[in-house]
């Protein structure tokens, strides 16, 4: 099973670039890397998925190095409405393994 | 394409009770999965379940709780003889199968369950 381990919490300002790192050492060759945004009282939402380099959609950045033992989800120029627990998630297709979400990073925007 | 959907958003029980917690997938998606999350905490997974089988129930407890998922019809998360323990937010999450890469998961809003 591979793990993942996230700051627990982060604080940002708005309009700030925030990044979020996510450590996953014991990563499998075959593991995709995806992130989930939750807001209170409702279910996560898919932001966005890697497996290597960097991928940007219209939400959000990810970049995973060479070794792909961490990844991070960049927010630009982040907004209130940001304000979120950010899941890091790594795994296969096949298995259990990508259905870890851990406790996530509780990002606060201020105003 | 409606989302996923859950029902109901909120359930009460007395100890003892059984909880009956609904879950339609999006349209198209064969795959359904379970978790629970308790307050201030991370999501939890349960069980994952295709069209009338169970491929995953790992992380479900083995007494009191079941899932199905049947041919026609949505999928059921049953909670029989409630404690206070089982207090939680439920959340179903459903996803196409893709021919590679890892598929995301569609969550549903939730069924909030309070155990009184």
């Amino acid at each position: 099973l591979a793990k993942t381990t996230q700051p627990i919490s982060m604080d940002s300002y708005e309009g700030q670039e925030v990044n979020i790192t996510c450590s996953h050492n014991n990563i499998a060759t075959n593991d995709y890397i995806t992130w989930y945004q939750q807001f209170p009282s409702q279910g996560p939402r898919f932001i966005i998925q890697g497996y290597k380099t960097k991928v940007t959609n219209e939400v959000a950045s990810l970049f995973i190095p060479a070794d792909r033992k961490s990844s991070t989800l960049s927010l630009p120029r982040v907004s209130l409405s940001d304000t979120a627990v950010y899941y890091c998630l790594v795994g296969d297709q096949t298995g259990a393994n990508n259905l870890f979400f851990g406790t996530g990073t509780r990002l606060t925007v201020i105003p | 394409n409606a989302g996923v959907m859950q029902n109901p958003r909120h359930l009460v029980r007395r100890r003892g009770q059984e909880a009956r917690l609904r879950c339609s997938p999006m349209k198209g998606h064969s795959h359904v999965y379970w978790y629970r999350q308790l307050p201030e905490e991370g999501l939890k997974f349960m069980v994952y379940l295709q069209k009338e089988n169970i491929i995953d129930e790992s992380g479900m407890p083995k007494e009191r709780f079941s899932a199905e998922f049947p041919k026609e019809g949505p999928s059921i998360l049953r909670i029989q003889q409630v404690v206070r323990g089982d207090s939680a937010a439920y959340f179903c999450a459903s996803s196409p199968l893709r021919k590679a890469g890892l598929y995301e998961q569609y969550f549903g809003p939730g069924t909030r369950l309070t155990v009184t």
